[in-house]
């Protein structure tokens, strides 16, 4: 099975300026979820998607969305861009069925440079 | 809130040596899971070890066990035998939710030849 595929790898973007992100699943995975990452505030949780819905959201603001579509491939998107959201943005996907203990597969991560 | 605190920022031990990291957490809550995950410079995060709240026997996995002591709340990752790839930023992560992984700070983790 082909793995977590995040895409662009890298992307550089300027302030007020607005992105989005892309995460394909590993194929049956219904479960993707995104995690920001940065040297100061280390791993953080931002959203996760389920069959569409999204069931958990973690401590960002608004200008951080996501959405999930039915062949269960998932988009984050940033809009008007700070510098401090500067940071390596993982994507991780699982089954989805038992909330609590599955294993998590990730992406090698989107690395995001606001200038 | 549930934190993870890992109070090791870095080490750096010979191959073939024994290395623990450190896991401490917060947590209310009684029936939970703990991970250790790794970070390469590949940037992919990969699960090394996962150990169940309710279980009292220390998960394991090849050279890879935990020490958990529920009462503490401690979760330490042993690695026997170390070789150059396990060189690794390496997290210990709660999960509270849903996919809500909370993670530690991280231990950067350096394998000398």
């Amino acid at each position: 099975k082909a793995g977590v595929t995040q895409t662009p790898r890298y992307l550089i973007k300027t302030r007020g300026q607005q992105v989005t992100l892309s995460c394909s699943p590993i194929s049956g995975h219904r479960s993707v979820s995104w995690y920001q990452q940065t040297p100061g505030q280390g791993l953080q949780f931002l959203f996760e998607y389920f069959s569409e819905t999204q069931r958990n959201k973690g401590n960002f603001p608004g200008r951080f969305s996501g959405r999930q579509f039915s062949n269960s491939r998932s988009e984050m998107n940033v809009s008007t861009l700070e510098l401090g959201d500067s940071a390596l943005y993982l994507c991780a996907s699982s089954p989805g069925q038992f909330l609590f203990s599955e294993k998590l597969f990730f992406g090698s991560g989107t690395q995001l440079s606001v200038l | 809130a549930q934190t993870v605190t890992q109070s090791q920022p870095e080490m750096s031990v010979q191959e073939a040596e024994t290395v623990t990291l450190s896991c401490t957490y917060d947590t209310s809550e009684n029936n939970y899971y703990l991970f250790w995950y790794k970070q390469p410079p590949s940037r992919q995060m990969i699960l090394v070890i996962r150990q169940e709240a309710y279980k009292q026997q220390n998960a394991t996995e090849n050279r890879f066990s935990v020490n958990f002591q529920k009462a503490a709340k401690s979760f330490s990752l042993k690695i026997s035998d170390s070789q150059l790839g396990d060189t690794a930023m390496y997290f210990c992560a709660f999960i509270q939710g849903a996919q809500k992984l909370v993670f530690g700070q991280g231990t950067r983790l350096t394998i000398n030849p």
